[in-house]
């Protein structure tokens, strides 16, 4: 069971957007920055977002994140088929004084 | 380029101990956190601990404590992860990966060690 909440599963056609929720609590999101990792298949996961809403050098303007209280979102638009992944939503735990994924969320792009 | 390179694959029995390696390069090892990650087979990601290699400082995560041990050596920029009394449970992939002091997000990571209890 962990600590972050995400759905098993999202999907769309290429080109259009999609939405993946990460739901957690005041203890995480709530206190902390979120980040979000995508993961090819049989690949180390990739960072994509840091601090809620900043990405690294080299990731496209497609991909971004919001925050808003004890929830986060990761937003991709222009879909394409090299999208589809597993995606992973991670902070900080204040009260555990440990690291949180979530169960992670596997794009399908139709 | 910066690059965390991790050793090869291990096989071990159970209530054996496995030590695993990672290897920075191009950047200085000491100015970085490393974190352990784990992730079996078809399931999500799971933190193990951090280190800094500077000051050796360590967390582990609760479920590991007393049985993770996470140590360094600066004189060839290596971080280690050693667990011990494995169980099949403890069957995974097991990934370093590089953070900044008090930063949450893994910016770095290396290809991962499958273990394999058995």
């Amino acid at each position: 069971q962990s600590v972050l909440t995400q759905p098993p599963s999202v999907s769309a056609a290429p080109g259009q957007k999609v939405t993946i929720s990460c739901s957690g609590s005041s203890s995480n999101i709530g206190k902390n920055y979120v980040s979000w990792y995508q993961q090819l298949p049989g690949t180390a996961p990739k960072l994509l977002i840091y601090d809620t809403d900043k990405r690294p050098a080299g990731i496209p303007d497609r991909f971004s994140g919001s925050n808003s209280g004890t929830s986060a979102t990761l937003g991709i638009t222009g879909l394409q088929t090299g999208d589809e992944a597993d995606y992973y939503c991670g902070t900080w735990d204040s009260s555990l004084s440990a690291g949180v994924f979530g169960g992670g969320t596997k794009l399908t792009v139709l | 380029q910066v690059q965390l390179v991790q050793s090869g694959a291990e096989v071990q029995k159970p209530g054996a101990s496995v030590k695993v390696s990672c290897k920075a390069s191009g950047y200085t090892f000491t100015s970085f956190n490393i974190n352990w990650v784990r992730q079996a087979t078809g399931q999500g990601l799971e933190w193990m601990g951090w280190m800094n290699p500077n000051t050796a400082n360590t967390g582990y995560a609760q479920k590991f404590q007393g049985r993770v041990t996470m140590t360094r050596d600066t004189s060839i920029s290596t971080a280690y992860m050693e667990l011990s009394s494995l169980t099949s449970e403890d069957t995974a992939v097991y990934f370093c990966a590089r953070t900044q002091t008090g930063q949450p997000h893994m910016e770095i990571w290396g290809k991962g060690t499958t273990v394999t209890v058995s």
